[in-house]
């Protein structure tokens, strides 16, 4: 993927307030996407996903939103907790095949 | 719940040396990938296999192979392992389902050094 290396996007949040993580997908075919959370040193942990016939779903705190005319996805925590501290990636699937990540956004959380 | 286990946690290889790195995907999962990350990288997809064949391929230099055995763990060969093949190797499992998306699982990655 096209990553910016050791340059990663950084949001830092106030401890409670809401978080919005953006991302841009390449592949207008994928039809499955997903948001993975990463500490550090640990593998990706799978967040929450969408197909493509949706444009929103929700789980526990999280929410992510569709929006397949422009290519992006975003990633909403209600009330960001410091354990909610991490690399967030977002993920599109081809069918049965590989992921392609896309670039991480480091999150912050101030307490 | 059951996950996905890699082994060695970590690894220190000379230059030229060959590794070997294992995955045992959740039980009833049939199909494993594995995936490279280097330092602030995204991890970028190498190899997966179903059902003991291989599925997909990425950018997988042609130094390294892998295999899935008849128990559905996975393994990784690297040979004549080169400086830049340091970074986490992780390795994710899902069930495939027809007609239908396949959550992949990770897991906790190997960390490989190569001096």
């Amino acid at each position: 993927g096209e990553s910016v290396g050791l340059h990663l996007p950084t949001l830092s949040v106030q401890e409670g307030d809401n978080s919005i993580i953006n991302c841009a997908y390449s592949n207008s075919a994928s039809d499955y996407f997903i948001w993975y959370k990463q500490e550090s040193g640990k593998g990706p942990q799978f967040i929450i996903d969408i197909r493509s016939n949706m444009d929103k779903r929700q789980g526990q705190r999280v929410t992510v939103l569709l929006n397949k005319t422009v290519k992006h996805l975003s990633l909403q925590i209600a009330a960001t907790q410091p354990g909610d501290s991490a690399v967030y990636f977002c993920a599109e699937n081809e069918y049965g095949n590989k992921l392609v990540f896309g670039a991480g956004t480091i999150l912050r959380v101030k307490s | 719940a059951a996950g996905v286990i890699q082994s060695p946690r970590h690894l220190i290889k000379e230059k030229r040396e060959t590794a070997t790195l294992k995955c045992y995907p959740i039980p009833r999962h049939d199909t494993v990938y594995w995936y490279q990350q280097g330092p602030g990288q995204d991890p970028q997809f190498l190899i997966s296999f179903y059902e003991k064949m291989q599925s997909d391929k990425g950018s997988i230099p042609d130094r390294f192979s892998a295999q899935q055995f008849s128990d559905y763990h996975s393994e990784l060969n690297m040979s004549s392992l080169e400086l830049g093949d340091s970074a986490l190797y992780f390795c994710a499992s899902s069930h495939t389902e027809l007609g239908g998306r396949e959550t992949q699982y990770f897991g906790p990655g190997t960390r490989l050094l190569v001096l």
